[in-house]
């Protein structure tokens, strides 16, 4: 049963643009969320996170929204640039797993043309 | 420069074989923990370490085994009875304590079997 869900394998944008990717949670129990970004044959980066208090975390390029009652947070990227070309994982964690427990999904490709 | 190392880069295993993974990390991190990720997949816990002396076993423990002596260092032993354990393999560690923890990961080994 996976309990962070990316529903996109892959996304595609022109630089300059936006970037949206998404990601659904199902444990209500998670109160912590993370965005990695990470590159071929390297290990991932933390990117920005967002705790279940707010729902808005802003860091430059990068903002996560978090919508509690629908369980989804999505990463918006803007403007998009070629170097952003990196396959993103969201992860989630709780109190009661700790954050010794991130729960992470299967990652979205996200490709930026020139 | 602090950070977390792990080596190799690359990891060759024959049939039969064990084989050790090396982290290390100088970011004075109680807690350190090994994922898997496979091609299309997310990043699934290994093993995790909160104190020296002592480990928990994550998602996929069967066929893997760690040591925690020191606090800076946390090998991953692949044993023969992995029976797939091509893979990248990666290790991250964090502060424990905090409400809200982030896990920040090495450049990752691969290990292929011949």
């Amino acid at each position: 049963d996976q309990q962070v869900k990316q529903n996109s394998p892959s996304l595609s944008v022109q630089e300059g643009r936006i970037s949206i990717l998404n990601c659904d949670y199902t444990n209500s129990m998670f109160d912590y969320f993370l965005w990695y970004k990470k590159y071929p044959a390297e290990g991932p980066t933390f990117l920005i996170s967002i705790s279940s208090i707010k729902d808005k975390n802003e860091d430059g390029r990068f903002t996560v929204f978090l919508n509690k009652s629908a369980k989804h947070l999505s990463l918006h990227i803007v403007p998009s640039q070629p170097g952003d070309s990196a396959v993103y994982f969201c992860a989630a964690s709780s109190p009661e797993g700790g954050s010794e427990k991130l729960v992470f999904g299967k990652g979205t490709k996200l490709t930026v043309n020139p | 420069d602090g950070g977390i190392t792990q080596s190799p880069k690359y990891l060759f295993r024959k049939e039969g074989q064990n084989v050790t993974l090396s982290c290390e990390q100088n970011l004075n991190h109680d807690a350190m923990y090994w994922y898997r990720q496979d091609p299309g997949q997310g990043l699934r816990l290994i093993y995790y370490s909160q104190i020296v002396n002592d480990f928990q076993k994550g998602d996929i423990a069967e066929g893997y085994s760690v040591s925690r002596e020191k606090k800076e260092s946390f090998p991953l032993t692949v044993t023969s009875a992995q029976k797939n354990p091509t893979a990248f393999y990666l290790c991250a560690s964090s502060i424990v304590g905090l409400a809200e923890e982030t896990q920040y990961f090495g450049p990752g080994t691969r290990l292929l079997v011949l």
